[in-house]
């Protein structure tokens, strides 16, 4: 019940094309969703967070979209650039510092 | 704001010998930090949570003597191999919460056990 399946495993993409990863969850008690974006040797970086009250967020190029019903929430990252090739991350867990479960990550490739 | 910091960023030991990773909240006071092991194209493997000045708690599987983990003050926690071996070898990344705001996570520091 603690687990967060992730997928792709890994996605190439033009470089101004939309990257669609998605995110499944199975505890109902989750209510905080973030997104990290990690470079090779490097610490992840929070990118966007949504909280289950709202079904989209939107910072940038970057946008969460939650279907709280399915369990699903899924990271968009608009006009895709060889930039954001990166591994991606989606978490779940309650808010409050409290631990975090991950996904198993994908690795995004932007072509240029 | 939110940053966090690791020292050192890579460390070279010879079996047997204990190290220390350092991790500090540079502009916030974290209330709990976490201990994180990644291996290579994998993901992030929790190993301990801690609060500022009680024990740590350790993820299932994960030895607590070995790992030695101290939180000593609001925007520092240390994280000790001890008696490290090969196996040890791994990108060890702390991160940091304030509560309501999320984990940031550190720069991650390369441990390699020769």
């Amino acid at each position: 019940q603690q687990q967060v399946k992730q997928s792709p495993q890994s996605l190439i993409v033009q470089k101004g094309g939309i990257s669609i990863i998605n995110c499944a969850y199975e505890n109902t008690a989750f209510d905080y969703f973030p997104w990290y974006q990690q470079f090779p040797g490097k610490g992840p970086a929070l990118l966007i967070a949504i909280r289950p009250d709202v079904s989209e967020k939107k910072e940038g190029r970057f946008t969460i979209s939650f279907n709280k019903s399915a369990k699903q929430f899924s990271l968009h990252i608009m006009d895709s650039q060889p930039g954001d090739s990166a591994t991606y991350f989606c978490a779940a867990g309650l808010e409050y510092g409290n631990k975090l479960v991950f996904g198993a990550g994908t690795i995004l490739r932007v072509k240029s | 704001g939110a940053v966090v910091s690791q020292h050192p960023s890579r460390v070279i030991c010879k079996s047997g010998t204990s190290v220390k990773i350092e991790c500090r909240s540079l502009d916030f006071q974290a209330t709990t930090m976490f201990w994180y092991r990644q291996f290579p194209k994998k993901s992030l493997m929790l190993m301990a949570t801690s609060n500022e000045g009680s024990k740590a708690t350790y993820e299932q599987g994960v030895e607590k003597d070995k790992f030695l983990i101290n939180h000593a003050s609001l925007t520092l926690s240390t994280l000790t191999v001890t008696s490290a071996h090969p196996e040890d070898s791994s990108f060890y990344i702390c991160s940091a919460s304030a509560g309501l705001a999320g984990q940031y996570f550190g720069p991650g520091t390369r441990l390699t056990v020769l």
